[in-house]
């Protein structure tokens, strides 16, 4: 089984703090994503990765960075976080080119900025 | 543009009737399209898949969905809703290169007894 995990499952920071969000996949799967989660808007792609080292802006990436210097663990940075950025925060995975299109979900961390 | 539309934000249903969640979809091409479903507190998983061989689609708990083309349409379906089936689902489609998923906004589902 796939398995995703996340570094943490509830996180609560300050305005302007600097904030890491971490994820490890086991599967070797080439494809790694970074969503939020809010009500009513369903799930909205914030970046997503390739392969290591290379990364594409998704739909909302303002205020965003993402690191990837490894295959199986893909970074979401929030550079100074805002109250905006409270959410949940979802990350995914998915073999390269060739698959089905399924992804691989994690747990979410549900982050919380005051 | 790929997009999906999820007719019903809310949909409540009782135990043992039942259960049709509506999704619409836009694209220009033989379309990818997915259900996932959230339990409380979980994370999402997939429901079930169409990827252009069947249009009935089955999928795990008992959940099926159909593809119409002429309605553009891939409605979630079950015979009979369970209490555990309460959920937020999700209806998908892939978008573009490196199968990029665009997301509908998500329909609650609520049984009671």
């Amino acid at each position: 089984d796939v398995k995703v995990t996340q570094s943490s499952r509830y996180l609560v920071k300050r305005t302007g703090e600097k904030v890491f969000l971490e994820c490890v996949q086991d599967m070797d799967h080439e494809n790694m994503f970074w969503y939020r989660q809010d009500p009513g808007l369903g799930l909205r792609l914030i970046y997503f990765s390739y392969d290591v080292k290379m990364k594409e802006k998704g739909d909302i990436p303002e205020g965003y960075s993402v690191s990837r210097e490894k295959k199986e663990r893909f970074s979401l940075i929030l550079e100074s976080a805002s109250t905006n950025q409270t959410s949940m925060y979802l990350c995914a995975t998915s073999p390269g080119l060739g698959g089905s299109g399924e992804q691989y979900f994690g747990p979410g961390t549900r982050l919380t900025v005051t | 543009a790929q997009s999906v539309t999820q007719l019903d934000s809310h949909v409540s249903v009782s135990e043992g009737t039942p259960v049709l969640l509506r999704c619409n979809y836009s694209s220009s091409y033989s379309p990818s399209l997915f259900w996932y479903v959230q339990h409380p507190n979980k994370g999402l998983q997939l429901l079930l898949k169409y990827t252009s061989a069947a249009t009935l689609v089955k999928g795990i708990n008992g959940f099926e969905a159909e593809f119409k083309k002429s309605e553009t349409s891939f409605h979630l379906t079950k015979p009979s809703a369970h209490m555990s089936d309460a959920a937020e689902y999700f209806c998908v489609v892939i978008s573009g290169g490196y199968n990029k998923l665009i997301f509908g906004a998500g329909t609650r589902l609520a049984v009671h007894p």
